[in-house]
């Protein structure tokens, strides 16, 4: 099975940061990674789809890169909506998840 | 707009059987799409459980096959989710979502807003 490793797992920033999350493959996955973005009590929302493509009415300020084992999401301006957890996924295996804090 | 909307018993008794079902609006569950239940316990991660597809094509995670068994009604356009031999562990939000098929993987593009399942006697 397939394991996919995020860090960090806490990451504390302010507003106006640029954030960088990672997301390790156990075996190359080529570019079938998508990113999720969960806020308290809510359903996970679909951020980043194939490792770079932006999901429908995500802000440009996220995007994505990587392929084979190695993956990034990158927030480049980090706004006060943007405090959640996040998670990769690669079909049935997700990480552990990033919980992005207010420093 | 695609809508899921679980609805289930909030409380199973230990070794009793959870069931669950997801009524879909705003498309149609014989579409291009596999259906998902995922899982999140209390304060963890999400752990994806099965998914299948309008020709009923199944895919189980390995760790629950034993116990799980994914189905779908076309003409009430949902689908359900059985989990037996249930214990505390199993207590979690239970989640349906779509799967868009994106190559050779599914992500999840439309999700229910989650049921919270409580296994206890």
């Amino acid at each position: 099975d397939i394991q996919m490793t995020q860090s960090p797992s806490t990451l504390s920033a302010s507003v106006g940061d640029r954030v960088t999350i990672t997301c390790r493959a156990s075996q190359s996955i080529s570019s079938w990674l998508a990113w999720y973005q969960q806020k308290p009590g809510k359903a996970p929302k679909l951020l980043i789809y194939k490792a770079s493509s932006l999901g429908s009415g995500v802000p440009s300020r996220f995007s994505g890169s990587g392929s084979g084992t190695e993956f990034t999401l990158t927030i480049s301006s980090l706004q006060p909506d943007d405090f959640a957890t996040y998670y990769c996924q690669q079909f049935g295996t997700f990480g552990q998840g990033t919980k992005v804090e207010i420093k | 707009q695609v809508q899921l909307q679980e609805s289930g018993p909030g409380l199973v008794k230990p070794s009793g059987t959870l069931s669950l079902t997801c009524a879909v609006s705003g498309g149609s569950i014989s579409s291009n799409n596999w259906w998902s239940w995922v899982r999140q316990p209390p304060g963890k991660g999400l752990e994806w459980i099965a998914e299948i597809y309008h020709t009923g094509s199944t895919t189980y995670n390995p760790s629950l096959k034993s116990r799980v068994t994914i189905s779908m009604d076309k003409s009430k356009n949902q689908l359900s989710l059985q989990l037996s031999s249930v214990t505390a562990a199993d207590t979690a939000v239970y989640y349906c979502a779509r799967g868009l098929i994106v190559g050779g993987t599914t992500n999840f593009d439309y999700w229910g807003q989650g049921t919270l399942v409580t296994v206890s006697s």
